[in-house]
């Protein structure tokens, strides 16, 4: 089955600066790639997501990028503010799936 | 719009205990649903997942069971409760992904379980 690795399970970084979030995953059938952020005491919600046919996309101050060759995936958010502050979660499916396999977490601290 | 119900939002429960998680989803049908195990300090680790009413798939081998009474209803249960089981319990739905490109996850709010 899927396999997904995240690092790093901790990021501290200060307001303004760049953060850099990296996956990486066994399936080489999986090609949808979502990235969630779980605030404090709630559920993840979906921020951003990538599916195979593209190797960037962006939203604003947050973007991802997929390397389907070597399989790894990366969530890069600029201008970082203390509302960032997250937990962080990549994940993978297979488009037509069943189930979506997330990574271990990111603890985002964006210091002011 | 849909929207997911899960409850209760924290338990307390004695080692040994049963337990019983409930989760419905709104405005939807046919959904794929999830449970997910959160536990301190990790990540997300899927328990059960389910395509349709009572079909359940484990993903780990445990002390919990799930179930699909009806098509907008997943229950997480357990007939005696473990200390290990503590942790952060999600639920979570999905549009099927057979006609539909989205494979989105839409989480509810939790439950807090703590096994004493």
């Amino acid at each position: 089955g899927e396999n997904v690795e995240q690092h790093p399970s901790t990021l501290s970084v200060q307001e303004g600066d760049s953060a850099v979030i990296k996956c990486t995953y066994s399936d080489s059938a999986s090609n949808y790639f979502p990235w969630y952020k779980q605030e404090l005491g709630k559920g993840p919600q979906l921020i951003i997501d990538i599916r195979s046919n593209v190797g960037e996309k962006k939203d604003q101050r947050i973007a991802v990028t997929l390397n389907k060759t070597a399989k790894h995936f990366s969530l890069h958010i600029t201008e970082t503010q203390p509302e960032d502050s997250a937990v962080y979660f990549c994940a993978a499916a297979r488009e037509y799936g069943n189930k979506l396999v997330f990574g271990a977490g990111t603890i985002l601290r964006v210091k002011s | 719009s849909q929207t997911i119900h899960q409850w209760p939002a924290t338990l307390v429960q004695p080692v040994g205990s049963p337990l019983s998680l409930e989760c419905t989803v709104e405005g939807t049908s046919n959904p794929n649903l999830y449970w997910y195990r959160q536990a301190a300090g990790r990540g997300l680790q899927l328990l059960f997942y389910s395509v349709g009413i009572g079909q359940i798939s484990s993903e780990v081998p445990q002390n919990l069971s799930a179930s699909r009474p009806q098509d907008r209803q997943f229950i997480l249960s357990s007939k005696k409760l473990l200390l290990s089981d503590s942790g952060f319990y999600l639920c979570a739905w999905s549009r099927q992904g057979a006609m539909n490109r989205n494979t989105e996850a839409f989480f509810g709010q939790g439950t807090r379980l703590t096994v004493v």
